[in-house]
């Protein structure tokens, strides 16, 4: 089993609907939980980071968190065709110390 | 805002040649990271760093050394190149927090050819 799994896509949205991109990892003490947009041929730019269990809140995004069910989401709200991107979710498990990343969705926002 | 700057954008070797990649980073970071991304394949951790002359394999570190002798310098080192290393290159930094986000460099496009 991969430590961090995502759904790789392609997943298609229309423009001002709700995008949700989902991620499970398998290290129940996991600490630490990353989303990442990456535009095709630049390099990973953080989006959201979130710690503990409930949702987070930033802008037209938000990220949730169910420790218990072992899994990561985001929300984007309000999809604009600036969101298409693959989104990558990264994951610090405990005693490793080192980001794990999942392979990243593809996500499309169709106008 | 933390800058990570890598050396080249896009680089052309030939088969055997001998490699470096170059990473620097302005936040006087503790660790550094180098990752290679292949498509289907995600980030894939080739070394890292979590001190000036400290090193530890990451996932992937066949085929690759690196070097670090000063703080804020992170280097890649491909020995003897070959055309399965053709891949993007990624180096990343965080701060003394291992649960610290990463922030990563623009990348570098190697082909080997």
């Amino acid at each position: 089993q991969k430590e961090v799994e995502q759904n790789s896509g392609p997943l298609s949205v229309p423009e001002g609907a709700i995008a949700s991109l989902n991620c499970t990892y398998s290290d129940r003490g996991s600490q630490s939980f990353f989303w990442y947009r990456q535009y095709s041929g630049k390099s990973p730019e953080l989006i959201m980071s979130i710690y503990s269990n409930g949702d987070k809140e930033d802008g037209r995004f938000t990220a949730q968190l169910n420790k218990a069910s072992q899994y990561v989401s985001l929300l984007i709200r309000d999809s604009q065709p600036s969101d298409s991107a693959t989104y990558l979710c990264a994951v610090t498990p405990r005693g490793n110390e080192k980001l794990t990343f999942g392979t990243g969705t593809r996500l499309t926002i169709i106008p | 805002d933390v800058k990570v700057t890598q050396s080249s954008r896009y680089l052309v070797k030939r088969t055997g040649e001998k490699v470096f990649l170059e990473c620097v980073q302005d936040m006087d970071h503790e660790n550094m990271f180098w990752y290679r991304q292949d498509p289907g394949l995600g980030l894939r951790l080739i070394y890292f760093s979590y001190d000036v002359k400290m090193k530890e394999k990451g996932d992937i570190p066949e085929g690759y050394s690196v070097s670090r002798e000063k703080k804020e310098r992170f280097s890649l080192i491909l020995e003897s190149a070959s055309t399965n290393q053709t891949s993007m290159y990624l180096c990343a930094s965080t701060g003394f927090l291992w649960n610290s986000p990463l922030h990563f460099g623009n990348g570098t496009r190697l082909t080997v050819t």
